[in-house]
């Protein structure tokens, strides 16, 4: 059963720091890979989508990299601002048709001004 | 433009009040899904559907129904609504295009629902 994670649960940091969120994954078979951005009490946006036969995604500040074999994927986030504290998700979609999206916990972003 | 809409987005109602909680897509998506989301717990997967009349349980589908009579709607009810239902609920859905090979997910604003 596909299971994903988040490290760290939590994370807080001066305004202007680059920061990496990581998301990992037990089975590689995946289609694709969605980091999403939800602030508290409201829906969520994505942010990126990474196909399985994709390296990397980019966004303005933000950069998502998806490493298949290993199960992992990171969001970069260049120079944060208080703005960007929100909590990101990350999900996969397994390449088996007909399986849901499997979603990590998440990871709770506070940017200090 | 492309979006997942819900309503309403707050509901305050009583124990045992049956409610029906909409959702509508416009993007012709044949995937949708219900999930609900408390402090602590995630995003736990209540229904979903991968096309007209067809409907599956996800992970917690106790105390819910949901019915696909039309591509575009997906409502999720509560027949008999207790307090251990009070959470945030949040409708999305997926193209199944290729798959849904290159496609994600797009998710409505959520509906805040309080029981009491």
């Amino acid at each position: 059963k596909q299971e994903v994670t988040q490290i760290p649960a939590a994370l807080s940091v001066p305004e202007g720091e680059n920061l990496v969120l990581n998301c990992s994954f037990t089975d590689s078979a995946i289609y694709n890979l969605q980091w999403f951005r939800q602030d508290p009490g409201k829906g969520l946006t994505s942010l990126l989508l990474i196909q399985s036969s994709q390296r990397e995604q980019t966004s303005g500040r933000l950069n998502a990299s998806l490493d298949k074999s290993s199960g992992r994927s990171t969001l970069y986030i260049a120079a944060s601002q208080p703005g960007d504290s929100a909590t990101y998700l990350c999900a996969v979609r397994p390449d088996n048709y007909g399986q849901n999206f499997v979603f990590g916990p998440g990871t709770r972003l506070s940017v200090l001004p | 433009e492309a979006q997942v809409t819900q309503n309403p987005r707050y509901l305050i109602t009583v124990t045992g009040k049956k409610l029906t909680v909409t959702c509508s897509q416009n993007m012709n998506h044949e995937y949708m899904s219900w999930y609900r989301q408390d402090p602590g717990l995630g995003l736990r997967q209540i229904y979903y559907s991968m096309n007209v009349e067809v409907t599956d349980k996800g992970d917690v589908p106790e105390g819910y129904k949901v019915s696909r009579k039309e591509k575009r709607n997906f409502p999720l009810i509560l027949e008999s609504p207790s307090p251990n239902q009070t959470s945030l609920y949040f409708c999305a859905s997926s193209t199944l295009r290729d798959r849904g090979k290159n496609y994600g997910y797009t998710f409505g604003s959520g509906t805040r629902l309080t029981v009491v």
